[in-house]
């Protein structure tokens, strides 16, 4: 059993598609997030949601936008796809948003 | 915000002991966490310090003192498959923060 599941695992898209990244998590947690891997693998926080509610925003163009339909789901959606968007991007989730976090496999989007 | 500073890389003999060292400055500080990745894989949870102190979980051990912004994790016994990055991930109000990672490789 897959605890955070993250799909797809590979995306490549030209510049200027929309695109969307999704996430489940079956553990429970009631807190999930966003981070951003870029090319130094540097994880970078983007978004947290507590109970479909937006917690953390971090300073993310606001192409960036995250829809929670309830606490096991958080999808990732990108308007207007630029190059510097490539990246990993990594969903996690935590319980009671103190503990330490689990990470689902990652989404390698790659913009050409 | 946090500055989270550790090595960028280090090199080991396998069986030897690395110690991975980790400075930050953070206001609300509710812990702080160590990770390992495997290249192309998620970042994986290895110990979380609250208190001042040693961790012990089998090869692994991290140590934290508040009073310096410290951590250090230490890996003995090292395998082959300890090769990876590890990161340094401080707390502060509910938003864990990630440093550069320091890649460790392991050389038989």
């Amino acid at each position: 059993d897959t605890a955070v599941s993250q799909t797809p695992k590979y995306l490549v898209t030209q510049m200027g598609n929309d695109k969307s990244i999704k996430c489940e998590q079956n553990l429970g947690h009631d807190t999930m997030y966003w981070y951003k891997q870029d090319s130094k693998k540097f994880l970078k926080i983007m978004f947290s949601y507590n109970n479909k509610e937006l917690i953390i925003n971090e300073t993310v163009p606001n192409r960036f936008s995250p829809k929670s339909p309830d606490k096991a789901h958080l999808n990732l959606h990108i308007n207007s796809l630029e190059l510097g968007d490539s990246a990993v991007y990594f969903c996690a989730s935590s319980q009671d948003r103190i503990y330490g976090y689990t990470f689902g496999s990652g989404t390698r989007l790659t913009v050409v | 915000g946090q500055n989270i500073d550790q090595p960028t890389e280090m090199t080991a003999t396998e069986g030897a002991i690395v110690q991975i060292n980790c400075t930050y400055q953070t206001s609300g500080f509710n812990g702080l966490f160590w990770y390992q990745q495997h290249a192309g894989e998620a970042p994986t949870f290895l110990s979380y310090n609250v208190l001042d102190g040693l961790e012990e979980k089998g090869r692994f051990s991290s140590f934290l003192s508040r009073s310096k912004g410290y951590s250090y994790l230490l890996l003995k016994e090292l395998q082959m498959k300890d090769s990876a990055s590890y990161l340094c991930a401080v707390m502060s109000d509910y938003k864990l923060s990630f440093g550069a990672g320091t890649t460790v490789t392991v050389r038989a």
